[in-house]
C-alpha cells in the first residue's frame, strides 16, 4: 500500500468554482502534513501547512481527520491561476521522512 | 533568504559522461533531500541526509549514482557513467526539522543522449 494516496484527476473546472481534493496517509503515526503546488517544468512550492484545527488562506483551506487519515484542499473562487499540479505531503512519524501524493491535476477554464 | 540554489539548471550531456549536480541548503536547514522527477515515475525521493550525514539512500537506482555532502552548505549528487534513462529534472530540498516543510531548489533538468 502507498504511503500517501492521492487521486490524480485532472479537475477541469469554470473560474470561480470551488474544488476539492483529498489525499489519504497509510502510517496513523505521521506528525505533518502539507499541500504543495507545481506549475508545469517548475519546482514544487509550499503552498500551505495543515493543521489538525485547520487552517485557511485566503480562499485555501486545508483540513486534517486524524480518524480517517486524510487531508483535503479546498479552493474557492478558483482563478486561471490556480491552474497547476497540487501534491499531498506527509511527513512520517519515524523521522525525517517525506511522502508525496502522486499529484493532481487542476485545470481553471475560462 | 536565497533559498535552495541548484546548478547547473541545465545539462546536456552524452551517455557515458559523468554529470555532477550541485546543492546549497538554506542555511540553518539542516536536512537535505535529492530527488528525481519524471513523468512516468513522478518524484522519487533519491536519497537524504540529516546533520551531513547519508540517513536512507535506498532510492538511490545503482551504484552509478552517488551523493555527498561534506558540510552543511554543499551536497552534490554525482552519476557516473550517465545513461539516457538518467534524463529527468532532479530538485533538491532542505528543511529545518521533521516537523517543518520541504523548500526546494529550482531543479537541474538532465537530458542524456
Amino acid at each position: 500500500r502507498k504511503e500517501v494516496e492521492q487521486d490524480p484527476g485532472p479537475f477541469n473546472v469554470p473560474e470561480g468554482a470551488t474544488v476539492a481534493f483529498n489525499c489519504t496517509y497509510s502510517n496513523s503515526a505521521s506528525q505533518s502534513f502539507f499541500w504543495y503546488r507545481q506549475d508545469c517544468r517548475k519546482e514544487p512550492k509550499l503552498l500551505m501547512s495543515v493543521y489538525s484545527s485547520g487552517n485557511e488562506d485566503g480562499r485555501f483551506t486545508a483540513q486534517l481527520n486524524r480518524a480517517s487519515q486524510y487531508i483535503s484542499l479546498l479552493i474557492r473562487d478558483s482563478k486561471l491561476s490556480d491552474s497547476a499540479t497540487y501534491l499531498c505531503v506527509v511527513n512520517g512519524g519515524t523521522g525525517n521522512q517525506f511522502y508525496f501524493g502522486t499529484g493532481t491535476s487542476l485545470t481553471v477554464i475560462p | 533568504d536565497a533559498g535552495v540554489i541548484q546548478s547547473p539548471r541545465h545539462e546536456v550531456t552524452e551517455m557515458g559522461q559523468e554529470v555532477t549536480l550541485r546543492c546549497k541548503p538554506i542555511s540553518g536547514h539542516n536536512s537535505l533531500f535529492w530527488y528525481r522527477q519524471t513523468m512516468m515515475r513522478g518524484l522519487e525521493l533519491l536519497i537524504y541526509f540529516n546533520n551531513n550525514v547519508p540517513i536512507d539512500d535506498s532510492g538511490m537506482p545503482e551504484d552509478r549514482f552517488s551523493a555527498k555532502m561534506p558540510n552543511a552548505s554543499f551536497s552534490t549528487l554525482k552519476i557516473q557513467p550517465s545513461e539516457p534513462r538518467d534524463s529527468a529534472v532532479y530538485f533538491c530540498a532542505s528543511s529545518l526539522s521533521g516537523a517543518s516543510p520541504l523548500h526546494f531548489g529550482n531543479g537541474t533538468r538532465l537530458t542524456v543522449t
